[in-house]
């Protein structure tokens, strides 16, 4: 009965590959988000979409793609991966896109790039 | 931009002290502010969250903050803290209007000494 699922939850791979996080919420929300995590614990947004529309966009390379194919469902996918991506990823959900919701967050997905 | 900074990187109190993490945000107008607390290896988990009225809010496992605007503050307490409360905890604002993103302060850690 998990809230806001992510697989997978350890990803380890070599420079130059392209991955995939899928992320998957129960909870009927309408907003979904990325976050990276970097080694000093600071958390950052990416990307948020709204009923799998987007409507945040950090400065992030275009090696990142989000894909959502339902309000469901928030996809990662990165391109080209670099020693920088290594990080832990989680994926959120919220009611809706105001800032005042509270964000239910996914385990993570911590991902090294070697 | 909102912006939020926790000034101490790491805590430690012995089980059964009180504990204060300190918190400090800026932003024009009233915001709406947030505690999150992040177990090892977990995702994270409201505490608490203020938007208006009554600035003393109680949360969840014992926690309670109050927002001072003189301040610009928005510190988290816990009368008695128990062993397994050690975890990051990250204080999060959110502005009404405009990008809808929290931002996330760079976290403290607590450690419980028995």
């Amino acid at each position: 009965d998990t809230a806001v699922s992510q697989t997978p939850k350890y990803l380890v791979t070599q420079m130059g590959n392209d991955k995939s996080i899928k992320c998957e919420q129960n909870l009927g929300h309408d907003t979904m988000y990325w976050y990276k995590q970097d080694s000093k614990k600071f958390l950052k947004i990416m990307f948020s979409y709204n009923n799998k529309e987007l409507i945040i966009n950090e400065t992030v390379p275009n090696r990142f793609s989000p894909k959502s194919p339902d309000k469901a469902h928030l996809n990662l996918h990165i391109n080209s991966l670099e020693l920088g991506d290594s990080a832990v990823y989680f994926c959120a959900s919220s009611q809706d896109h105001g800032s005042y919701n509270e964000q239910f967050f996914g385990p993570g997905t911590r991902l090294t790039v070697l | 931009a909102q912006s939020v900074t926790q000034p101490d990187i790491h805590i430690t109190v012995s089980e059964g002290a009180s504990l204060e993490l300190r918190c400090n945000y800026s932003y024009g107008a009233t915001p709406y502010l947030f505690w999150y607390v992040q177990s090892p290896g977990q995702g994270l988990q409201l505490l608490l969250k203020y938007f208006s009225g009554d600035t003393l809010v109680q949360g969840i496992k014992g926690f309670e903050a109050e927002f001072k605007r003189s301040q610009s503050s928005f510190n988290l307490r816990k009368p008695s803290v128990h062993w397994s409360d050690a975890a990051e905890y990250f204080c999060a604002v959110g502005a009404q209007g405009g990008s809808e993103k929290l931002v996330f302060g760079k976290g403290t850690k607590l450690t419980v000494n028995p």
